[in-house]
């Protein structure tokens, strides 16, 4: 059965860094997203991303975060500059329409 | 910003009982998805919910999408270990947006 993929599993950063945190979707899907759940508390919707553009953003994606699609295959979040409570599972999900399947995340700690 | 309340937040059941845990919120919504999230993991979809009045089972899991729009609930049947998690709805606001919002998890625990 197709699954998303996220690579790393982990990763560790140094404060004011920048991150790139990388996502398969599941191939014939048309929408992608990125969530984020801080330790011990609920996911929580950063951004969506169709047709090669963001359709949503919540306020948590400032202008610290942007993502892309590189090729057919990819779809990134980068963090510019890191800040310590941009520590979290970050989550990447695809859909073809309204049911979202998610990846096994990133781990990302701050330091 | 929309909140998704869930009851319980945790429980402790002895295996084989049934369990039923649910999603309220004050607003309406379009669709409603069930996950269940091991440590360390994403979520994993276990039942997705798209008519209001809807039920529907995948195992012992049913749910339904409460006939106002704005609740669900997801019952597990004879728990059996390996249920232990954090149950998570989540909910996409009508109309038009494909955003979802996370309800507050409910945390099960089963005894053997």
């Amino acid at each position: 059965e197709p699954e998303v993929t996220q690579t790393p599993s982990h990763q560790v950063t140094q404060m004011g860094q920048e991150v790139i945190l990388r996502c398969v979707p599941i191939s014939n899907h048309l929408y992608f997203y990125w969530y984020r759940q801080i330790l011990g508390q609920k996911v929580e919707f950063l951004v969506s991303f169709y047709n090669n553009e963001i359709s949503e953003k919540s306020e948590i994606f400032d202008d610290q975060f942007s993502v892309e699609r590189p090729d057919g295959s990819n779809f990134t979040l980068k963090i510019r500059s890191t800040k310590l409570e941009d520590s979290a599972m970050y989550f990447c999900a695809s859909s073809l329409a309204d049911t979202q399947y998610f990846g096994p995340g990133t781990r990302l700690t701050v330091l | 910003g929309q909140q998704l309340n869930q009851s319980p937040q945790s429980m402790f059941i002895q295996e084989g009982e049934d369990v039923s845990m649910n999603c309220t919120s004050s607003s309406i919504f379009n669709t409603w998805l069930w996950y269940k999230q091991d440590p360390g993991e994403g979520p994993v979809l276990l039942i997705a919910l798209y008519k209001a009045g809807e039920l529907t089972s995948n195992g012992r899991l049913t749910a339904q999408f409460g006939i106002t729009r704005k609740d669900s609930f997801l019952n597990i049947s004879a728990s059996i270990p390996s249920d232990v998690g954090i149950y998570f709805c989540a909910g996409q606001q009508f109309p038009g947006t494909y955003k979802y919002i996370f309800g507050t998890g409910t945390r099960l625990k089963v005894l053997a």
